[in-house]
């Protein structure tokens, strides 16, 4: 792989289910972002990742949660999905540093009923 | 709060320049991007200002008044496949971006 990936591409969900949005990066980038992106709205960040092992909460964390095992992998879970959540989830990834930008994965596109 | 401010929808000529304007109030400041994106695609960057002035990178320049907090996105030389959302994103005090809610540019023949 060249890049970030995520998985699934889309997902459709019953409310009240638990679901892991898979994010791998190759470029060995040490800060890694989820965002989700909602029409009218600006990307928001639901939690970030600056090295691995370490975690931190963005702007909107709540019903979100993340691990940092290693350099590559960036999983998001939602441990119990609601309708709100349905959105398009990006994740991203940089080289830390102010000016350096981040790169996005295709996104996966999550439908909660 | 933090916002960022953006026109939703904009209308240009194939050809033609098009600008296109963001404004933000964040808790601190550590640059200002300009990503674009494509229906149904993910950003990608375009350009990055720290400092007052303006950055040019062919067709695309971007600029910067860090004390208007005002930035601009200049599109030259207008294409068909510019027609994209343009999302205007600034870095605060704590490393994050903020993200304006972006402006669909669509490029008329």
């Amino acid at each position: 792989i060249a890049g970030i990936t995520q998985a699934p591409t889309s997902q459709i969900l019953a409310a009240g289910r638990r679901m892991t949005l898979r994010c791998t990066q190759d470029m060995r980038h040490n800060a890694m972002y989820w965002y989700r992106q909602d029409l009218g709205l600006g990307l928001r960040l639901i939690h970030y990742s600056n090295t691995a092992g370490t975690t931190g909460k963005g702007e909107v964390p709540d019903g979100y949660s993340v691990s940092r095992a290693n350099t590559d992998d960036f999983p998001l879970t939602l441990a119990s999905a609601v309708p709100s959540q349905t959105s398009v989830y990006f994740c991203a990834s940089s080289v830390a540093g102010e000016s350096n930008e981040q790169f996005f994965g295709p996104g996966t596109r999550l439908t909660v009923l | 709060g933090q916002n960022i401010d953006q026109p939703t929808e904009m209308t240009a000529t194939e050809g033609a320049i098009v600008q296109i304007n963001c404004t933000y109030q964040t808790s601190g400041f550590n640059g200002l991007f300009w990503y674009q994106q494509h229906a149904g695609e993910a950003p990608t960057f375009l350009s990055y200002n720290v400092l007052d002035g303006l950055e040019e990178k062919g067709r695309f320049s971007s600029f910067l008044s860090r004390s208007k907090g005002y930035s601009y996105l200049l599109l030259k030389e207008l294409q068909m496949k510019d027609s994209a959302s343009y999302l205007c994103a600034v870095k605060n005090s704590n490393y994050q971006l903020i993200w304006g809610a972006g402006t669909k540019l669509i490029i008329k023949p």
